[in-house]
């Protein structure tokens, strides 16, 4: 338990679908992110909650909308998602945006888009 | 051009051997930060190691140890006596001071193999 907390775990969904990934830190963390992970590519970051205000959104399809109501929470809505989007969504923490403070993450949800 | 590369997709060593994960970065930044995490197939990125751009000494933790060369701007990662349980992908990562969020960039990764 590393103290961020993702559910579900899996996920099959099809494309017309809507559902929500969530994402909870007990670890008084002021910075939550959005990564997603697809075979063979490098984590890549979708979005990133500074003191709940969104501060960089890396192009991210409006498919995918971020939710950060406090500091401990923070969702992933999904809707009309492609099979490409078939992936490992991360979420992670961190105290502070300084250099020397790393991330926190939780387990992923594993995310297969029929 | 990629912030940072790691140039070997697998490696294979036996129990109780060292490898050494390399690890290259480019920044302009002089204040940054290195780590390393690992993936093991449950899928949870574990930190390893931490290294400042300022740290005069190499980070250990442990078996783990980075190999920390400033002017090459390589930061490697030595695992001493490989243990089965260390199986697993490797991410190599920076944040720099200057980006907005400061958000930690990810290598490819290397998939590490221990055999017995």
């Amino acid at each position: 338990e590393t103290g961020v907390t993702q559910t579900p775990r899996h996920l099959v969904m099809g494309m017309t679908n809507k559902k929500s990934l969530k994402c909870e830190q007990h670890l008084g963390h002021n910075a939550m992110y959005w990564y997603k992970q697809s075979a063979k590519k490098p984590l890549e970051l979708m979005f990133v909650y500074s003191l709940e205000e969104r501060v960089e959104n890396n192009s991210v399809p409006s498919r995918f909308s971020p939710e950060c109501p406090n500091s401990s929470h923070l969702f992933l809505h999904l809707h009309t998602l492609q099979p490409e989007d078939s992936a490992l969504y991360l979420c992670a923490s961190s105290q502070d945006s300084a250099v020397n403070y790393g991330y926190t993450f939780g387990s992923g949800t594993r995310l297969t888009v029929v | 051009a990629q912030k940072i590369t790691q140039t070997q997709p697998g490696m294979f060593v036996q129990e109780k051997e060292a490898v050494t994960l390399d690890c290259t970065y480019d920044t302009s930044d002089q204040s940054y930060g290195l780590f390393w995490y690992k993936q093991p197939s449950s899928g949870e990125m574990i930190f390893l190691i931490y290294q400042g751009s300022y740290d005069e000494q190499n980070a250990t933790e442990g078996r783990y140890s980075l190999n920390f060369q400033k002017a090459r701007k390589s930061a490697n990662l030595v695992i001493s006596a490989s243990q089965l349980g260390d199986s697993a992908m490797y991410f190599c990562a920076m944040r720099e001071a200057n980006q907005a969020g400061t958000a930690l960039i990810f290598g490819k990764g290397t998939t590490l193999s221990v055999s017995s």
